[in-house]
């Protein structure tokens, strides 16, 4: 099917590692961050979300954290295993409901 | 099943043609959104929905349609495809409340020639 990861930053890592996705936001008034994880030929999917009075949250294998002063979000994924390979994308939004702006994402390949 | 559908899942039309994306959502969320997904471009947002009977703009919605009738249906249509209009389009919904994470379907494939 059609590839959304070509063109794209590219992290290559090894099963078993630890991955860590950037992300530079561009909204300094954001006050809600998420990752998404998408597969090949499917929709993105939810990770983790963060508010701004955040700077860490912790999920299932997973870390966001937040640095609001250089506007900054990573996603920190413990113990990486093949069916983690996807891209990931962040998004952010502000003020009590607003539509989300999302980044242009990050291809993870993890090799056995 | 509940959930978030989208039809067809490919479609091939021709330029000029008008053509209907549909989403179907099952859990009533007041919040729907179409994205379209280009390589180099990441998600765009085309038009989005706070509840049944209103539309907003967003980011590129020139040459797309909506309407919301319907808190369930949130059909996209394009009245004259363009070969710039092929893409891989998502609808979304989401409450709009407290976690305003979307959820995404799985997407159509588009492709105009």
């Amino acid at each position: 099917g059609e590839s959304v990861g070509l063109h794209l930053p590219t992290l290559s890592v090894q099963e078993g590692d630890n991955s860590i996705i950037n992300c530079a936001y561009s909204n300094s008034a954001s006050d809600y961050f998420i990752w998404y994880k998408q597969e090949s030929g499917k929709g993105p999917q939810f990770i983790i979300d963060i508010r701004s009075n955040m700077d860490k949250r912790q999920g299932q294998r997973v870390t966001v954290l937040l640095n609001k002063t250089v506007k900054h979000l990573s996603l920190q994924i413990a113990a990486t295993q093949p069916g983690d390979s996807a891209v990931y994308f962040c998004a952010e939004g502000f003020g009590g409901y607003s539509t989300l702006t999302f980044g242009k994402g990050t291809m993870l390949l993890v090799s056995p | 099943d509940a959930g978030i559908t989208q039809s067809p899942r490919y479609k091939i039309t021709e330029t000029g043609r008008q053509v209907t994306l549909m989403c179907h959502q099952t859990w009533s969320h007041s919040y729907m959104f179409w994205y379209r997904q280009d390589l180099g471009h990441g998600l765009r947002l085309i038009y989005y929905s706070a509840a049944a009977d209103i539309t907003d703009k967003g980011e590129v919605p020139d040459g797309y349609v909506v309407s919301r009738s319907k808190t369930e249906n949130f059909p996209l249509t394009l009245e004259s495809a363009t070969r710039s209009q092929t893409s891989v389009y998502f609808c979304a919904s989401s409450t709009g409340t407290g976690e305003v994470g979307y959820t995404f379907g799985s997407g159509t494939r588009l492709t105009v020639v």
